[in-house]
């Protein structure tokens, strides 16, 4: 599986869209993206995948770039309750096996 | 709310004690993974079931580890002589086979070995 690349931090205001980079420069052609957030204290949740098109759900928007050697999560606008560390992954489909790096730590503030 | 359930929350225990830990997973998920994780770090994969069938067990799962999932539904962790680098957080987590990368997380057993 690739690996990725994640800023250990970030801060973003309440209200503003929080984007939050993930570089997997070295993924291959049936590798997806995935997108995990812990909340301190919980289990992680999944937020959203992608393979080779943008994606959109009730949680966020994922923007891969054409060449896929990097994606953008994005929470249109981030609340208090988005603080929390995200995880990027890419994996093969059917693998089942999550490997988790050590995240970005986003920090929503009022 | 039908999600996963870990019990128990909180363990503490003594140096050379065993431990259970039990999961409940999301009930028509077949495929049922366990996880641990340390302060500051993200988790790291131990074992995973596709119902009864134990598929895969990493390196980090020593001699002391013990996963089962007996029928198919609820899977326990067992570790015998717990040793202080045991402290952690055990995830449990479940899917469907068909999407085996959206899993669904329990809430953790947080151990801590005295």
């Amino acid at each position: 599986d690739a690996k990725t690349t994640q800023p250990p931090s970030m801060d973003c205001a309440e209200g503003r869209a929080a984007n939050l980079p993930c570089n997997h420069s070295t993924i291959s052609g049936n590798e997806y993206v995935y997108w995990y957030r812990q909340i301190h204290s919980q289990g992680p949740q999944y937020i959203i995948h992608g393979l080779k098109n943008n994606e959109t759900n009730e949680m966020a928007s994922l923007i891969i770039t054409e060449d896929r050697k990097s994606s953008t999560l994005i929470l249109p606008h981030a609340t208090l309750r988005d603080t929390a560390v995200y995880y990027c992954i890419a994996i093969s489909s059917n693998t089942g096996k999550l490997i988790f790096g050590q995240g970005t730590t986003l920090q929503v503030k009022p | 709310d039908t999600g996963v359930s870990q019990d128990p929350r909180h363990k503490i225990t003594k140096r050379g004690q065993n431990v259970t830990f039990r999961c409940d997973p999301i009930s028509e998920h077949n495929r049922l993974y366990w996880y641990r994780q340390t302060l500051g770090q993200g988790p790291e994969f131990l074992t995973y079931f596709q119902n009864e069938a134990q598929l895969e067990k990493s390196r980090l799962l020593s001699d002391r580890f013990s996963a089962e999932r007996p029928k198919g539904s609820f899977s326990t962790l067992e570790i015998q002589r717990t040793e202080q680098g045991d402290s952690a957080m055990y995830l449990c987590a479940s899917s469907l086979l068909s999407q085996q990368e959206t899993q669904y997380f329990g809430p953790g057993t947080r151990l801590l070995v005295l």
